[in-house]
């Protein structure tokens, strides 16, 4: 079945201890994405990549790491997490910027 | 400011019932526009991209309209059904910053019997 897998659906941890939430496709697609959705706001974009080795940071990257070493995964690292960085986590990818995006099912995020 | 405007923030509407939803943007220079579904606790869902030179796309009961001279759009709900209850999010690119989208904060929609 064609689709976005992202580890772990949920997670409660504490400030500064380093977590990475993983992102899998197995569609073959180009382009990967990362998204955090806070009430009121809406989606925002954190990180994106366009091919394999290329990222590049979206609206809200600061706090974040990502890399692409491989087509299908998209990892997002949280060196020192914060409380705000406490959120609803999307991971999406497409084949190509101007076609229909695919989502995971989300990660939810707590950081105390 | 949010690039991307939508209105209402949330509405309800009967089963069976039609219903229109706005979205106002200013990125520019546009590449496109999309409509996405999503349902409570789970990813949005595709529903239409359109283009510059498209000013309309269905896909089923759903259709988008787009003017990109006075940078709106809107998604008519035909026929409402109660799974239609869920937010609508409006999302558009630009052209000069390929791989980044801009979205609008949504609006609830939720459909009574």
């Amino acid at each position: 079945e064609a689709q976005v897998t992202q580890n772990p659906r949920y997670l409660i941890t504490v400030t500064g201890k380093k977590l990475t939430v993983t992102c899998s496709q197995n569609m073959n697609h180009e382009y990967m994405s990362w998204y955090r959705q806070d009430p009121g706001l809406g989606l925002r974009q954190i990180y994106y990549s366009m091919n394999v080795e290329v990222t590049d940071k979206g609206d809200v990257p600061e706090g974040y790491k990502v890399s692409r070493k491989e087509k299908r995964n998209f990892p997002l690292i949280l060196e020192s997490p914060s409380p705000n960085q406490t959120s609803l986590y999307f991971c999406a990818s497409s084949p190509g910027v101007g076609v229909e995006q695919f989502f995971g099912p989300g990660t939810r995020l707590t950081v105390l | 400011k949010n690039q991307v405007e939508q209105s209402p923030q949330s509405l309800i509407i009967l089963e069976g019932k039609n219903c229109t939803l706005q979205c106002n943007y200013t990125v520019s220079p546009f590449s496109n526009l999309r409509w996405y579904k999503q349902d409570t606790g789970r990813g949005p869902v595709s529903l239409t991209i359109m283009t510059f030179s498209e000013n309309t796309k269905s896909n089923g009961r759903y259709t988008a309209t787009l003017d990109a001279d006075t940078k709106q759009s809107s998604l008519h709900i035909t026929a409402s059904q109660l799974s239609d209850s869920a937010s609508y999010i409006c999302v558009v690119s630009s052209t000069d910053s390929w791989g980044k989208f801009q979205f609008g904060a949504g609006t609830q929609v939720v459909v009574t019997p």
